[in-house]
């Protein structure tokens, strides 16, 4: 089993729509939790942190629910700009002293936002 | 702002060729990594370097060495380049953790052909 699994989509939604991701980790003590962007042909960049508690950023709201070990991300009043693969990413629990920093990527959801 | 550069950004190689892909950070990162990210498999982490002259095998470090021989720069090599490392390589830095620096910052990316 894949240490972080995510629907790679992809997801075709008009602009307006709300579109739900779900991603799942198997490790149920990895430390922390992401979403990262990825635009076609650019390098990753961190959306937002996953916090237990929920979190909003404008459109974007985050969940985390650590006892079905899943993680999502919804989008509201999609824009075209929305348009990139989104990768589910997890801090997995310290194994030992050189393991700071270390993030485990899923393979990323592709979502396409058209008019 | 952070800054990650990789030395090409296209590059083009025959087999059994040694290549050197460079990395450079201006934001006084402890870690460094390198990952390839291939269709369907996502980002796989190769190596890191948690300090100068420190290094820790990832998840794929078959065929692959690395050197940290400066805290700005983080190399990859290819000691032998076989058809099937031809993929996209990105760097990434971060800040050590506990001084909220699980973020990591992506360069550009290297596309890799191998001949």
């Amino acid at each position: 089993r894949k240490e972080v699994e995510q629907d790679p989509g992809p997801f075709n939604v008009p602009e307006g729509a709300t579109v739900a991701f779900n991603c799942t980790y198997s490790n149920s003590a990895s430390q922390s939790f992401f979403w990262y962007r990825q635009d076609c042909r650019k390098e990753p960049k961190l959306l937002m942190s996953v916090y237990s508690s929920g979190n909003e950023d404008g459109r974007f709201t985050a969940q985390l629910n650590r006892a079905s070990q899943y993680i999502s991300l919804l989008i509201r009043d999609s824009k075209l700009s929305d348009s990139a693969t989104y990768l589910c990413v997890v801090k997995p629990a310290n194994a030992g002293g050189t393991s700071y920093g270390k993030l485990t990527f899923g393979q990323g959801t592709i979502l396409t936002v058209h008019p | 702002d952070v800054k990650v550069t990789q030395s090409s950004r296209y590059l083009v190689k025959r087999t059994g060729e040694k290549v050197f892909l460079e990395c450079v950070q201006d934001m006084d990162h402890e870690n460094m990594f390198w990952y390839r990210q291939d269709p369907g498999l996502g980002l796989r982490l190769i190596y890191f370097s948690y300090d100068v002259k420190m290094k820790e095998k990832g998840d794929i470090p078959e065929g692959y060495s690395v050197s940290r021989e400066k805290k700005e720069r983080f190399s990859l090599i290819l000691e032998s380049a076989s058809t099937n490392q031809t993929s996209m390589y990105l760097c990434a830095s971060s800040l050590v953790l506990g001084t909220g620096g699980e973020t990591q910052y992506f360069g550009p990316g290297t596309r890799l052909l191998v001949l």
